[in-house]
């Protein structure tokens, strides 16, 4: 049984580019919600979604936005990068809304 | 506005005492608590969780009391241990389930010998 993995581990962009993190769920999975976690603070939700489709959203301006496959991954695309996206990107996966089980994140720095 | 507090950024505990982390929320929606551990370079570990409907769970040396009048739930490892060093979460959901969850800012814990 294969754990929760995020790609890349580290990225850098540009201020104004767009980026894309992915995140491969658990097996058995079929939900995986997103995190944003800020120096210093915790992780904040961004949305979650649930087979395929997106099942609640967080305090997040639409530039953010993700998607789910088939096969239960997903991708978490930021559009018009500000240097304040930069963080730690946690996505994790569940069975519903059961325990989630989190990746080891992707560190963005925007500069 | 910060929904799910932590007031301690840091605490130290020796071994074989007892830890103590705090946690206190505002919104009275929340019904489903849970604390996460987080070691360096490794996503939140789950620990343990309590439903609004108890006032204390227990598993091992895990121990998590809720307040509900007070708003208040805590933590308590009995006895602590090194390989316990690690920044812990407090988390809440409104949900009643461990989804879509609100985090405290964390509370860096560190067992010394």
């Amino acid at each position: 049984e294969t754990g929760v993995t995020q790609s890349p581990t580290h990225l850098i962009k540009t201020r104004g580019q767009q980026v894309t993190l992915r995140c491969s769920s658990q097996s058995g999975h079929n939900t995986v919600s997103w995190y944003q976690q800020a120096l210093g603070q915790g992780p904040q939700f961004i949305f979650q979604y649930y087979r395929e489709e997106e099942n609640g959203r967080g305090n997040f301006p639409p530039r953010f936005s993700g998607l789910q496959f088939p096969n239960y991954s997903s991708e978490l695309n930021v559009n018009a990068l500000e240097l304040d996206d930069s963080a730690l990107y946690l996505c994790a996966s569940s069975l519903g809304d059961g325990e989630a089980f989190f990746g080891q994140g992707t560190r963005l720095t925007v500069v | 506005d910060q929904q799910v507090k932590q007031n301690s950024p840091s605490l130290s505990v020796q071994e074989g005492r007892i830890s103590i982390l705090n946690c206190d929320y505002t919104n009275s929606m929340f019904d489903y608590f849970l604390w996460y551990k987080k070691y360096p370079a490794e996503g939140p570990t789950f620990l343990i969780s309590i439903s609004s409907i108890k006032d204390k769970n227990e598993d091992g040396r895990f121990t998590v009391f809720l307040n509900k009048s007070a708003k208040h739930l805590s933590l308590h490892i009995v006895p602590s241990q090194p390989g316990d060093s690690a920044v812990y979460f407090c988390a809440a959901s409104y949900t009643g389930t461990a989804s879509k969850l609100t985090f405290g800012t964390g509370t860096r814990l560190q067992v010394t010998l």
